[in-house]
């Protein structure tokens, strides 16, 4: 089983709007990343949140998280053609993830 | 933030060779390390752990004599790719956590290395 699997697998959007992607877990966490990975590149750490925040912002960024439901969203803002990317996100020390949401904005 | 660094970014080889591909954390000690590689397009898979001192915990279907792993200091992993095949071109990450790989631990991803094996 994997923990942390994003949701959806791919999105399509226009520049200028915003874009929501969500990830599950199964079980307790002490904090939750979220990360970039350009095509054919590495991972760019965007943000961390802690189990005891429930949301978080950084620039254009701003994901929550319920620790409830083992859930956390990531939005990004007005969103632009550099965010063009696949974007995963890593609960806790998780050593095998899903394939990240790849997302494409079109300008 | 914890830094973690990999060397080299890229590297191009003939098959039947060996490569050597550095992992380190620059800020913070790490006694435990993880290898994954990446197919184009798909997400990481997990390769080995490596712990410091010790043997690396290799994932099912991992060759341990083709892929050599050594942690010999508490900043410094390596991955040995051993009699290169182009089958073994593929995108190698490391991470590092700061709490030795406990289940709430947070991990710290390097840049990658791109291999390509002629």
């Amino acid at each position: 089983s994997q923990q942390g699997e994003e949701d959806p697998q791919a999105l399509s959007i226009q520049e200028g709007e915003n874009a929501t992607m969500n990830c599950s877990y199964k079980t307790s966490i002490n904090n939750l990343q979220w990360y970039r990975q350009n095509s054919g590149r590495g991972l760019v750490h965007l943000i961390l949140i802690r189990s005891n925040e429930r949301e978080k912002h950084s620039g254009r960024l701003r994901v929550t998280l319920d620790t409830s439901k083992k859930s956390s969203s990531l939005l990004i803002t007005a969103s632009r053609a550099a965010d063009t990317a696949s974007y995963f996100c890593i609960a806790g020390n998780m050593l095998t993830f899903g394939g990240g949401t790849r997302l494409m904005v079109k300008p | 933030g914890a830094v973690v660094s990999q060397h080299p970014s890229w590297v191009i080889c003939k098959s039947g060779t060996s490569v050597k591909i550095e992992c380190r954390s620059l800020d913070f000690q790490a006694t435990t390390m993880f290898w994954y590689r990446q197919f184009p397009k798909q997400s990481l898979m997990l390769m080995a752990t490596s712990n410091e001192g010790s043997k690396a915990t290799y994932e099912q279907g991992v060759e341990k004599d083709k892929f050599l792993i050594n942690h010999a200091s508490l900043t410094l992993s390596t991955l040995t790719v051993t009699s290169a095949h182009p089958e073994d071109s593929s995108f190698y990450i490391c991470s590092a956590g700061t709490s030795g790989g406990s289940s709430t631990d947070t991990q710290y991803f390097g840049p990658g290395t791109r291999l390509t094996v002629l």
